[in-house]
């Protein structure tokens, strides 16, 4: 079935460095793929979002793209803040309404 | 108008009581979603609500009854919970039709302890 890895964390970072969160998925077809975000002690909201091949999600100084030939959607961005310290969550669309979702990468920058 | 807002935000109930998630949105969504979330992982989907009818139900234990009043409402109407139901339970809502690239608003979630 479908299925979205990610690596595990926390990610310890320091201000203004670069930042990586792999994510792999195994899926039939070609789902939607997300990138959500949940701040300490809030729900989740949408980061990012590519719906096919080559597309490039940005938001935020965050960028991902939507590799078929690595199965791949890893989120990037040049110079990490400690604001940016948060829960992220890769995720693809599996049918309707559904979500499969990646474990989960916390963020840790430190200034 | 983007909000999703939950209430309460927090809830301490005993395993006989009788309590109620409340949800509500004016962005004109159709598809309203109840999620749980335990501490470090990532949301569970339990009950999708589409056009005011009920869509999805992953299997969920009767003691979780969901309602939605009308487009805009979706309440969680919660009775003889167990203590490995605290949690949080988020809810969110889309445009309608669970298309592939539709975007999820959630709320902030309310904080559930079962005693």
């Amino acid at each position: 079935g479908d299925s979205v890895t990610q690596m595990e964390g926390p990610v310890t970072l320091s201000e203004e460095a670069f930042l990586t969160i792999n994510c792999t998925y195994t899926a039939t077809g070609y789902p939607s793929l997300f990138w959500y975000v949940q701040y300490p002690g809030e729900g989740l909201q949408l980061l990012l979002k590519a719906t096919k091949a080559d597309d490039k999600g940005s938001n935020k100084g965050f960028e991902a793209t939507y590799r078929k030939e690595t199965t791949s959607f890893h989120l990037e961005k040049g110079s990490v803040q400690v604001s940016d310290s948060a829960v992220y969550f890769c995720a693809l669309h599996h049918s309707n309404y559904q979500l499969i979702w990646g474990a989960g990468t916390k963020l840790i920058i430190k200034p | 108008d983007t909000e999703v807002t939950q209430t309460p935000k927090h809830l301490v109930m005993g395993m006989t009581n009788k309590k109620s998630l409340k949800c509500e949105q004016h962005m004109g969504h159709r598809a309203m979603y109840w999620y749980k979330q335990k501490a470090k992982k990532p949301p569970e989907l339990m009950f999708v609500y589409s056009y005011e009818k009920l869509s999805i139900n992953e299997s969920v234990p009767s003691r979780f009854s969901p309602e939605c009043p009308n487009s805009s409402l979706l309440n969680l109407h919660l009775h003889a919970l167990q203590p490995e139901d605290s949690a949080l339970y988020l809810c969110a809502s889309s445009q309608g039709r669970g298309a592939t690239n539709e975007k999820l608003f959630f709320g902030s979630g309310t904080q559930l302890s079962v005693l």
